[in-house]
């Protein structure tokens, strides 16, 4: 059973704080990673995309990939209220007719003024 | 305006009563999908179609059938629905795989089996 294993939190940080949020996968062939937003009621909203080892930055947030300790992450930089949400790591595989989406449960961030 | 549309939005039914969820999507999307979310759970995948007139069972396929007669539509059907199958359903869709930076959600459906 290939699985996406994120701490369910709450992590709580106060306004202007870095939000470090983190997610392990055991599928190494896994190739691809993402990151989804959630806010309460609401559809998934994908924040952040990365494909290879290292940094990637857009904006506030950095997606973190780290393939040989199969770990990804995403920090928040200045978390805002309006960041307070649950956090989906999801991990794809190697895509063609078998392609799948594995999420993990997700992180619940509260972010406060 | 790109989206993916599910109807209805709130459901609630009794055991053994036919329903049908609907979802489509105007994007041209190839890939659509359907996902169940529950509390502790997270998202788990039910059933996915690559292209029209060709459905997967995801992780959880058990009680649902799906249909892909046109590309823009993905139709979920519960057949005979227990109270195990009361979620928050979502639709999603994307252009094709491994495109997942492609992928819309629907506004997800809220359903409860009496």
């Amino acid at each position: 059973q290939k699985e996406v294993e994120q701490n369910s939190g709450p992590l709580s940080v106060p306004e202007g704080a870095i939000a470090s949020l983190n997610c392990t996968y055991s599928d190494r062939g896994s190739q691809s990673f993402f990151w989804y937003r959630q806010y309460s009621g609401k559809s998934p909203e994908l924040i952040m995309f990365i494909y290879s080892n290292g940094d990637k930055e857009d904006g506030r947030f950095t997606a973190q990939l780290n393939k040989a300790s199969q770990y990804v992450s995403l920090l928040i930089r200045d978390s805002q209220p309006s960041d307070s949400a649950t956090y989906l790591c999801a991990v794809s595989n190697s895509g063609g007719s078998n392609y799948k989406l594995t999420f993990g449960k997700g992180t619940l961030l509260t972010v406060n003024p | 305006e790109a989206q993916v549309t599910q109807n209805p939005r709130y459901l609630i039914t009794v055991t053994g009563k036919k329903l049908t969820v609907t979802c489509s999507q105007n994007m041209n999307h190839e890939y659509m999908s359907w996902y169940r979310q529950d509390p502790g759970l997270g998202l788990r995948q039910i059933y996915y179609s690559m292209n029209v007139e060709v459905t997967d069972k995801g992780d959880v396929p058990e009680g649902y059938k799906v249909s892909r007669k046109e590309k823009r539509n993905f139709p979920l059907i519960l057949e005979s629905p227990s109270p195990n199958q009361t979620s928050l359903y979502f639709c999603a869709s994307m252009l094709h795989p491994p495109r997942t930076d492609t992928q819309y959600f629907g506004p997800g459906t809220r359903l409860t089996v009496l």
